[in-house]
Order: structure tokens, then sequence, then C-alpha cells
């Protein structure tokens, strides 16, 4: 089955980095665009980052762009987030999501349980 | 960006009864990628419905989509236990956004 495991938060202070990573497992990974998803603690869902299924093409939400990079590596079924000039406002839960629909972009379908990140000092 | 605004903020019910859930958005949306997720706390959301009114995988018949344009409804016929929770739609109009949620709870 499709199993989604990240890894990679902590605490950290303001403007310091940060390295998030996705474990994917139980599908063809190489053929599905990703999805980054976080959620501030009590608050909705806010959508990150997207890289298409062989990493060529990026997108980033106003609020990250120029901060974080997301890529990825086929060859070890693994996503990852970089955080950079972190602030107090990104801290959250970090989701990682696949695309619903093979090769495509579409909304996430199966998520993992996330990673939590705490900016403070 | 598009803007997605859901109504009401809660829905108070009761198991059995009919909830009707409206996502709003600040322009015409591709029916393609209008999703909605339910998330209950502690757990990472769930799909229910793509491309505006297709039931994800696994999903009870009692969750239907509607809409086109810029209005869509979620619809869930007779609530069970297990269905109150928060409700999230979600659009792809560069960027990808999410609206602000609707709680459905336990009346």
């Amino acid at each position: 089955q499709v199993q989604l495991v990240e890894s990679g938060g902590g605490v950290v202070q303001p403007g310091r980095s940060l390295r998030l990573s996705c474990a994917a497992s139980g599908f063809t990974f190489s053929s599905f665009a990703m999805h980054w998803v976080r959620q501030a603690p009590g608050k909705g869902l806010e959508w990150v980052a997207l890289i298409s299924h062989d990493g060529t093409n990026k997108y980033y939400a106003d609020s990250v762009k120029g901060r974080f990079t997301i890529s990825r590596d086929n060859s070890e079924n693994t996503l990852y987030l970089q955080l950079n000039s972190l602030r107090p406002e990104d801290t959250a839960l970090y989701y990682c999501a696949r695309s619903a629909m093979i090769v495509a972009v579409m909304n996430p379908d199966y998520w993992g349980q996330g990673t939590l990140v705490t900016v403070s000092s | 960006e598009v803007v997605l605004t859901q109504s009401p903020g809660t829905l108070s019910l009761s198991p059995g009864e009919r909830a009707t859930l409206s996502c709003r958005a600040s322009q015409s949306v591709s029916n393609s990628y209008l999703a909605w997720y339910q998330q209950k706390p502690g757990q990472a959301p769930r799909l229910l419905i793509l491309g505006a009114s297709s039931r994800a995988a696994g999903i009870p018949d009692r969750f239907s989509g509607s809409g086109s344009g810029t209005d869509f409804t979620l619809t869930i016929s007779r609530l069970e236990p297990e269905d109150f929770a928060m409700y999230y739609c979600q659009q792809y109009g560069s960027p990808w956004t999410f609206g602000q949620g609707t709680k459905v709870e336990i009346k």
C-alpha cells in the first residue's frame, strides 16, 4: 500500500535552515508529482510546493518562494524540502502528499502523517 | 491568486441529518482540479472528492460533490458518527489554494 513517511522536523532558531525528507513506498515514485503542504498549529491547510514526476518543474507558494526548495531523488524514492531563512510563521506540521494521477499534476490523494517544524528562539 | 471561501464556518448537525458545505472561488476554477478533503484531529487529510464530483477510492456514496465555475458543494446525505470532522476544499489555479475549512460538529 502507499506509504509516505516524513522526517527531519525539529526546533530551529529563526534564520536557520532545515531539510525535510519524505520516504515513499508502495507505488512507482518516479511516476507521480509530489506536494508539500503545511498546517500551523490549530490552523488550516496551506499548500507549500509541488514538483513534477521527473523533477523538471517546481512550483512554490509566494510565502516560501526564494526560501524553500523542493527536490526529489527518484533512485531513492525520496522527496525533500529544504527550508532556509526560517521564520516563526513557518512553524507548522509539514505533510508530503502524492499527486492523484500518474505523471499529471493533480490534487494530492495520499498523505503522510507529517513532521513538525518549530521556529523559535 | 484564487481565494476559496468556505461556508458555513461551523455546521452543527445530528447523526442522520444531511450536511451541505459550500466552497466559493474568487474567480472561475477548473472542475478538474477542485477537490474536497476530510480531516480529523491528529490525522492527515483524507481525499474525498476529486474533479469536483468524483469520489475517491473507498469513499462511501453518502459523500457527493457538485458545482462548477465559482460555486462548489460537498453534500453528506446522512451523517454518520465518523463524519464529524473538518472539511477543506482545494483548487489548482497557480498556485494551489485551500479554503479555510468547515467544521461539522455534533449538535
